[in-house]
């Protein structure tokens, strides 16, 4: 399943660099969530967006700033990070965040290290 | 506070039938999801119960109890491209969804 692309796949930055990771969705769904994943533990939600809106941060460090400039795309954008935050990186979309059993797609993910 | 819990691994023999469990503990329900990830791939959306009861799909089966907080994924004729994680995930009252850890499962010939 293409619906949902994210880039780069694998991305490796020092602490003090500044990167984005995309993520385009093709499915024409109104909702679009930042997750991390780490081995072992479960899927951590990072940022919920519904309609270019920001309705959910879960209590994300300021290191990791979103952007959603469209219902079709959104950004993570990443500034000196730290190696705890090395993850994979899942992007996901479904077709809206009201009170919906709608499953989530998702993207495969960027595999992000942080040297 | 709300969880999930699910083995950490399981191992099972080509051909063969494997029961992977979840256990839920959520303020609300609003049913139940499996997912399937490949390594290195996207979770991809394998069934989703919201009734007591056995839902099934060709060689994968989902039962839900909801009175025990309880679900199983059930896949049969084992293939070796089964070998996977599989994730469990609950929606709550807020419809949240609560993730478990992922069960990964080992296929061997």
């Amino acid at each position: 399943e293409t619906g949902v692309t994210q880039t780069p796949r694998h991305l490796v930055m020092g602490m003090t660099n500044k990167k984005s990771l995309k993520c385009e969705q093709h499915l024409g769904h109104n909702a679009m969530y930042w997750y991390k994943q780490s081995a072992k533990k479960p899927l951590e939600l990072m940022f919920v967006y519904s309609l270019e809106e920001r309705v959910e941060n879960n209590s994300v460090p300021s290191r990791f700033s979103p952007e959603c400039p469209n219902s079709s795309h959104l950004f993570l954008h990443l500034h000196t990070l730290q190696p705890e935050d090395s993850a994979l990186y899942l992007c996901a979309s479904s077709p809206n965040t009201e009170h919906s059993n709608q499953p989530q797609h998702f993207g495969d993910g960027t595999r992000l290290s942080i040297l | 506070g709300q969880n999930i819990d699910q083995p950490t691994e399981m191992t099972a023999t080509e051909g063969a039938i494997v029961q992977i469990n979840c256990t839920y503990q959520t303020s609300g329900f609003n049913g139940l999801f499996w997912y399937q990830q490949h390594a290195g791939e996207a979770p991809t959306f394998l069934s989703y119960n919201v009734l007591d009861g056995l839902e099934e799909k060709g060689r994968f089966s989902s039962f839900l109890s909801r009175s025990k907080g309880y679900s199983y994924l059930l896949l049969k004729e084992l293939q070796m491209k089964d070998s996977a994680s599989y994730l469990c995930a609950a929606l709550d009252s807020n419809y949240q969804l609560i993730w478990g850890a992922g069960t990964k499962l080992i296929i061997k010939p």
